[in-house]
């Protein structure tokens, strides 16, 4: 069974400033993948940003990347020159790399709004 | 190319009500997933489909909740006897399933409402 747990249900950064989101998890599988998804208020879940577990290196998509903690079990994503287009709810998902479901595991969302 | 679309985009519908949601997966894509988010929740897992193989169904809450994929392509979550506690989101995801848990490409959910 995996958890995910995002501790900051709500956020708030200025126009181009940077914002960090947090995110826990606990899986028992040594191979995994982690993900953030963007939720805007379209409702359309988009992928911000993915990363493989057996790669060390973090992942960064543009103005977003992601400090991957594996001891730690923590995967934060930063958002840099932050958006007003950035405004959305954001989750955090684990997913098996093994087995033959590859369902993802989401935590609650954090709503990020980005102010002018 | 087309993503994953679904149908209706809201539904309202009285309690005990059975109800029907589709799911067109983008075309080629082979695994097929329904999630459901509840207010102030993040998503929750309902049903898997992977080609022809036997869909795995541990995230149902009851046995009023069903779905099917006819020919690995469009899928049906149906949901009888609605209760209150079913108004949700009803999420439908796809993946080209070629190995590992790829990215899943998600649309625009059905928004549902039991009176």
């Amino acid at each position: 069974a995996q958890t995910v747990t995002q501790s900051q249900p709500e956020m708030s950064v200025q126009e181009a400033e940077t914002v960090t989101l947090s995110c826990t998890y606990d899986t028992s599988e040594n191979n995994y993948y982690l993900f953030w998804y963007k939720q805007p208020p379209s409702r359309q879940m988009i992928l911000v940003i993915r990363q493989e577990a057996y790669k060390q290196q973090n992942a960064t998509e543009n103005r977003f990347s992601v400090n991957f903690q594996k001891a730690a079990k923590s995967f934060s994503l930063k958002i840099s020159d932050s958006q007003l287009g950035d405004t959305a709810m954001y989750f955090c998902a684990c997913g098996n790399s093994g087995g033959s479901n590859y369902k993802l595991t989401f935590g609650k969302g954090t709503l990020l709004t980005v102010n002018p | 190319g087309a993503g994953v679309s679904q149908s209706p985009s809201n539904k309202v519908t009285e309690k005990g009500k059975d109800v029907e949601l589709r799911c067109d997966p983008i075309s080629g894509h082979t695994a097929l997933y329904w999630y459901r988010q509840s207010l102030g929740q993040g998503l929750e897992f309902l049903i898997y489909f992977q080609g022809n193989s036997a869909p795995d169904k541990s995230g149902l809450p009851s046995d009023r909740f069903s779905a099917e994929r006819t020919g690995g392509s469009v899928s049906t979550l149906t949901i009888q006897r609605t209760q209150q506690e079913d108004s949700a989101v009803y999420l439908c995801a796809s993946s080209p399933r070629t190995s590992g848990p790829e990215t899943q490409y998600f649309g625009p959910g059905t928004r549902l409402l039991v009176l």
